[in-house]
């Protein structure tokens, strides 16, 4: 079953911040978040991921609640090209196998003009 | 581009066909998965290689028969599929052992059951 709770659509305005929000309530002290995104026919692309600590990278940022219950992307300045599906998705670990992605139905991206 | 390639980029099979699926990566990746995505969902693990051995099947049906011949190649042979079988077949790997290193997608074989 999903860890992660994700609106089903949002709209942003092109150069503006698309702020996503992911509600996981149930993870747990060893589960990471991972945030890909899917655009129409392509493999799912990742974008970022984090434990505790909020995190920063060159597409993205992260920011996790401090008791690790809710976490939101952040796409500084969106693009057209910026127009996916979004995965929220807490890593569950298995053995040591390097442990299992367990999406949540992501949240659809629309940039406009 | 993806470091995961996937082969072919669509199939067209029949029910009585026998057909396999290729995934190939040349990142030193000793994890490596298969996951099923239908339209408008989002994907499903299937099954999970580690070190070239099965380590998770997600209650899969026979017809879908993994392999992993090696540390870069990853199958998945089909036959006898139903058309509720129809869908993206995506292909992963990672490094095992470590929550803290993303999976790697390939773009998938898109496939129909007629």
């Amino acid at each position: 079953d999903a860890k992660t709770t994700q609106p089903p659509s949002m709209d942003c305005a092109e150069g503006r911040a698309a702020n996503l929000p992911c509600n996981h309530s149930t993870i747990s002290g060893n589960e990471y978040v991972y945030w890909y995104r899917q655009i129409h026919s392509q493999g799912p692309q990742y974008i970022i991921h984090g434990l505790k600590n909020n995190e920063t990278n060159e597409m993205a940022s992260l920011i996790i609640t401090e008791d690790r219950k809710s976490s939101t992307l952040i796409l500084p300045h969106a693009t057209l090209r910026d127009t996916a599906v979004y995965y929220c998705i807490v890593r569950v670990p298995f053995y040591n196998q390097g442990g299992k992605l367990i999406f949540g139905q992501g949240t659809e991206l629309s940039v406009k003009p | 581009d993806t470091e995961v390639t996937q082969t072919p980029k669509h199939l067209v099979m029949g029910m009585t066909n026998k057909k396999s699926l290729k995934c190939e990566q040349h990142m030193g990746h000793r994890a490596m998965y298969w996951y099923k995505q239908k339209a408008k969902k989002p994907p499903e693990l299937m099954f999970v290689y580690s070190y070239e051995k099965l380590s998770i099947n997600e209650s899969v049906p026979s017809r879908f028969s993994p392999e992993c011949p090696n540390s870069s190649l990853l199958n998945l042979h089909l036959h006898a599929l139903q058309p509720e079988d129809s869908a993206l077949y995506l292909c992963a790997s990672s490094q095992v052992g470590s929550l803290n290193q993303p999976q790697h997608f390939g773009d998938g074989t898109r496939l129909s059951i007629l």
